[in-house]
């Protein structure tokens, strides 16, 4: 199984601030099929980034994703209101079961 | 606009099974993509538990693997998760997804089930 784990867990920034968020892979996570996702309280996950770096529907440029192998980062580049929430990777290589990191905390400073 | 919505029977009991239906709409399932399960517990986070696609082609946790079965009707535009011997571990809000692969870019609202005697 592939661990991810996400760092740091809780990122304190106020908004118009650039966060930078990372996911490390215990093993390569084949054709980079790497996802990230957006969670606020009682709601579902969001997909914002798959296959790495390829933004979903709808989700705006301050969101990006980089990152291959072992090592992938999202990106928030000016933080708006709304961006405070937990953010998930999750890995949906070959190698099944597809795993989610433990999440990352975006909270207003 | 797709939507996805799950039903389910509420509170479970150890041991019972519990047999959860996600009802799409917007979409035709027959169309194509993966249909997928994944539950989130505070002690366990999200977990993916299986996902299908529309020929039938599935796939499955394989630590949960021997416990679930993962269906799809067509004619219902619904696809639905069987999850035997549920025990308190099992408590957790279980949702539905679609996904590319195993992307999931659509979600339902999510159920909790919570298992107690």
């Amino acid at each position: 199984e592939i661990v991810l784990t996400q760092s740091p867990g809780t990122l304190s920034l106020s908004p118009g601030e650039r966060a930078t968020l990372s996911c490390r892979a215990s093993q390569s996570v084949s054709g980079n099929y790497l996802a990230w996702y957006q969670q606020k309280p009682g709601q579902a996950p969001r997909l914002l980034i798959y296959a790495a770096s390829n933004r979903a529907t709808g989700i705006p440029d301050r969101f990006s994703g980089s990152g291959s192998g072992t090592d992938f980062t999202l990106t928030i580049s000016r933080l708006e209101p709304e961006d405070f929430a937990v953010y998930y990777c999750q890995q949906y290589g070959s190698l099944l079961p597809w795993t989610f990191g433990q999440g990352t905390k975006v909270e207003i400073k | 606009q797709v939507q996805l919505q799950e039903s389910g029977p509420g509170p479970v009991k150890p041991s019972e099974t519990l047999s959860l239906t996600c009802s799409v709409s917007g979409y035709s399932i027959s169309r194509g993509y993966y249909w997928g399960w994944i539950r989130q517990s505070p002690g366990k986070g999200l977990e993916w538990i299986a996902s299908i696609h529309e020929s039938g082609s599935t796939h499955y946790n394989p630590s949960l693997k021997s416990r679930v079965t993962i269906s799809v009707d067509t004619s219902k535009n619904q696809f639905s998760l069987r999850l035997t011997s549920m025990t308190a571990a099992d408590t957790a809000v279980y949702y539905c997804a679609r996904a590319e692969v195993g992307d999931f870019d659509y979600w339902g609202q999510g159920t909790l089930v919570t298992v107690s005697s």
